[in-house]
């Protein structure tokens, strides 16, 4: 079956540094991706849409300038999360649609533990 | 904006008890509904997809329902078992891609 592979699984960084997150489709090729972020017992929140070749469309409240989101292909979105603080620790999932349009499944990666000292 | 409630929040059962989880949302405009398995500190896994055309789907013990013009979907899960144990999450899609999730339930199952 289709597979959405995210690296690294865990990661702690000291505050101040920036941090790559991948996100790779392994069998199938995905022009959306999606990234989610989710809060110790809280539930994932949609940061930013993700399309291959323009730029990611944000939420509301999320900074495009803290979480760089890069789509270059059509199996691989990477979030960068710059300068990052204590406060960004969280899990992060991402998730690519196989197909067009909204008819496509859904997969997702089996998330990103980000800890910031 | 859409808000997406599940009841309850947590959920401790006997094994072999039949159970039902409950999810609400506020704006029947929806794409489709799925429910989710996640496991600790791990990514989702789908369960069950419902369009918003359909009112039911069903996989092995469980059943998903959708009633769209009251904002209900309920997932049944027949003869539990300890290693159905973990958070289930009720998500609607929307036009334009986006997913909103409930908090979650937080199922265990005793053996």
């Amino acid at each position: 079956g289709a597979v959405v592979s995210q690296h690294p699984s865990r990661v702690i960084c000291k505050s101040g540094t920036s941090v790559k997150i991948e996100c790779r489709s392994l069998d199938f090729q995905a022009t959306t991706m999606f990234w989610y972020r989710q809060f110790p017992k809280q539930s994932l929140m949609l940061m930013a849409t993700s399309n291959e070749g323009s730029k990611a469309t944000y939420e509301q409240g999320v900074e495009k300038d803290k979480f760089l989101i890069n789509h270059a292909s059509l199996t691989l979105s990477t979030l960068t999360v710059t300068s990052a603080h204590p406060e960004d620790s969280s899990f992060y999932i991402c998730s690519a649609r196989r197909g067009q349009g909204n008819t496509g499944e859904l997969f997702f990666g089996e998330g990103s533990r980000l800890t910031v000292l | 904006k859409q808000e997406v409630t599940q009841i309850p929040a947590a959920l401790s059962v006997p094994e072999g008890e039949n159970l039902v989880l409950n999810c609400s949302f506020t704006d029947s405009a929806i794409y489709n509904l799925q429910w989710f398995r996640q496991d600790p500190g791990k990514g989702l896994t789908s369960l069950l997809l419902i369009q918003s055309s359909q009112r039911e789907q069903t996989s092995g013990r469980l059943n998903a329902s959708l009633d769209k013009s009251s904002g209900r979907s309920t997932l049944y899960i027949a003869a539990s078992q300890p290693g159905d144990s973990a958070t289930y999450l009720c998500a609607v899609e929307e036009y334009g891609n986006k997913l909103v999730f409930g908090a979650g339930t937080i199922l265990r199952v005793k053996s």
